[in-house]
């Protein structure tokens, strides 16, 4: 059983340019949530999802953060334009029926802007 | 924002020793959960606990949950090499989930 997978693992980038993160839950779960991990600020929930639907972007820090879920296996998250302090690691999670039962985590993509 | 905070930060403990974390949070909460992360990977659920459950035991993790005192444990028994690595809670609120910092742990062959 595949669980959920982040592409890419790792990106390196320039400030100014557009990073997309990609996300794949596992299958039949209806909810995704998008994260951010530093060591300053541990981990922030950004924004999730029910059956494809934004419910909370509330974590979104700013217009240059945008996510969307075309449909029920696959999400995405762009940062344009990014800037260094984007630097970080995103993880995508997933569960069936939401914030009480357990979420289950991808590997995350390591973020770096220069 | 984080609403739990784990106590210690970090534990270095020897292989076959118990390891217990702490966790305090500072509003109600529907369940309280535990996730553990090894380096570089992503976080791994443990167990949940309801808010009104004390105790909950999965194999050699035994977790509490004090709502009086807004605060719950963790407590690994005879821990292994394979332990090593951080260790989350995360409290649930209606649909906002919170995690706490985190604690290390290193467990010593």
């Amino acid at each position: 059983d595949a669980g959920v997978i982040q592409s890419p693992r790792h990106e390196v980038t320039e400030m100014g340019q557009e990073v997309t993160l990609r996300c794949k839950p596992i299958s039949g779960h209806d909810y995704l949530f998008w994260y951010r991990q530093t060591m300053m600020r541990g981990l922030e929930l950004l924004i999730y999802f029910n059956n494809n639907v934004p419910i909370d972007d509330s974590g979104m820090p700013e217009d240059r953060f945008s996510a969307k879920m075309p449909n029920a296996s696959f999400s995405t998250l762009k940062i344009q334009p990014s800037e260094p302090r984007d630097s970080a690691v995103y993880f995508c999670a997933s569960s069936l029926r939401g914030m009480m039962q357990p979420q289950h985590f991808g590997d995350g993509t390591r973020l770096s802007i220069l | 924002s984080q609403q739990g905070e784990e106590d210690p930060q970090a534990l270095s403990i020897q292989e076959g020793e118990n390891a217990t974390m702490n966790c305090s949070y500072k509003t109600s909460i529907n369940n309280l959960q535990w996730y553990r992360q090894n380096s570089g990977r992503g976080l791994v659920h443990l167990i949940l606990i309801r808010s009104n459950e004390r105790e909950k035991h999965s194999g050699r993790l035994r977790v509490t949950l004090d709502t009086s005192k807004k605060s719950s444990s963790l407590l690994i028994t005879a821990s292994r090499a394979a332990d090593t690595a951080s260790y989350f809670c995360a409290t649930v609120l209606g649909y906002k989930l919170s995690f706490g910092a985190g604690t290390t742990v290193t467990v010593r062959a």
